[in-house]
């Protein structure tokens, strides 16, 4: 029984480059949210997605950081023209569909981008 | 900004003792809190979540308290044992979306 899946693990990119994170989430899971966070830090929520559509995008930047769930394949964080200020572990969480008030969210072991 | 903390960044602690880990949160419109286990390199871990209705849940080895008068949560671990030691997170979620965290308790247990 797979736990959510991130790829790469580590990710290395030069300022200027784009960087693309994938998550699978867990088997029967539906909603996927992808959070940020800072070494020595709590993770920062940037997006909610489910299936081909955004629910909540508050936490995300305005510029340079896109999201998507396809129908089919995994979601993918895409961040554009990285900056040295986007190195960060970024990770994913997943849910089943909302049927109680609130579903427990699991999360992925994450990508660790480093921008040179 | 964050409505959830934690009180202290760091506990250490001696194997077999009780480890009490405590958390204020600031929006009294929280109805679910949950703990979880960050360990150096990995993702964060399910422990144990708890919703408004109730004031406290037990789990293997851990028990969350929450007291909703003064907006206060704690994580309790028994016999605490050097596996145990990670960055200990709450967090509350708001409207069934997003996650709000704290910063976080390091947690070390000498043997």
């Amino acid at each position: 029984n797979a736990g959510v899946m991130q790829n790469p693990r580590h990710l290395v990119r030069r300022r200027g480059q784009e960087a693309r994170l994938r998550c699978s989430p867990m088997k029967g899971h539906s909603h996927v949210y992808w959070y940020r966070q800072l070494p020595e830090e709590g993770l920062k929520f940037m997006v909610y997605l489910q299936k081909e559509n955004i629910i909540d995008e508050s936490g995300m930047p305005k510029e340079r950081f896109s999201a998507e769930f396809p129908k089919e394949g995994p979601s993918i964080l895409r961040i554009q023209q990285v900056v040295r200020g986007d190195s960060a572990a970024y990770f994913c969480a997943s849910s089943p569909p909302h049927g109680a008030p609130q579903e427990t969210q699991y999360f992925g072991p994450g990508t660790r981008l480093l921008v040179l | 900004g964050e409505s959830v903390g934690l009180h202290l960044p760091t506990l250490s602690v001696q194997e077999g003792d009780n480890s009490i880990i405590n958390c204020a949160y600031s929006n009294s419109a929280s109805d679910y809190f949950i703990w979880y286990k960050q360990e150096s390199g990995k993702g964060p871990q399910f422990i144990i979540d708890i919703r408004s209705n109730m004031d406290k849940r037990q789990g293997q080895r851990v028990t969350v308290l929450l007291n909703k008068t003064v907006k206060h949560l704690s994580l309790q671990i028994a016999a605490t044992q050097p596996g145990d030691s990670a960055v200990y997170f709450c967090a509350e979620n708001q409207a069934g979306t997003a996650l709000i965290f704290g910063k976080g308790t390091t947690l070390s247990v000498s043997s």
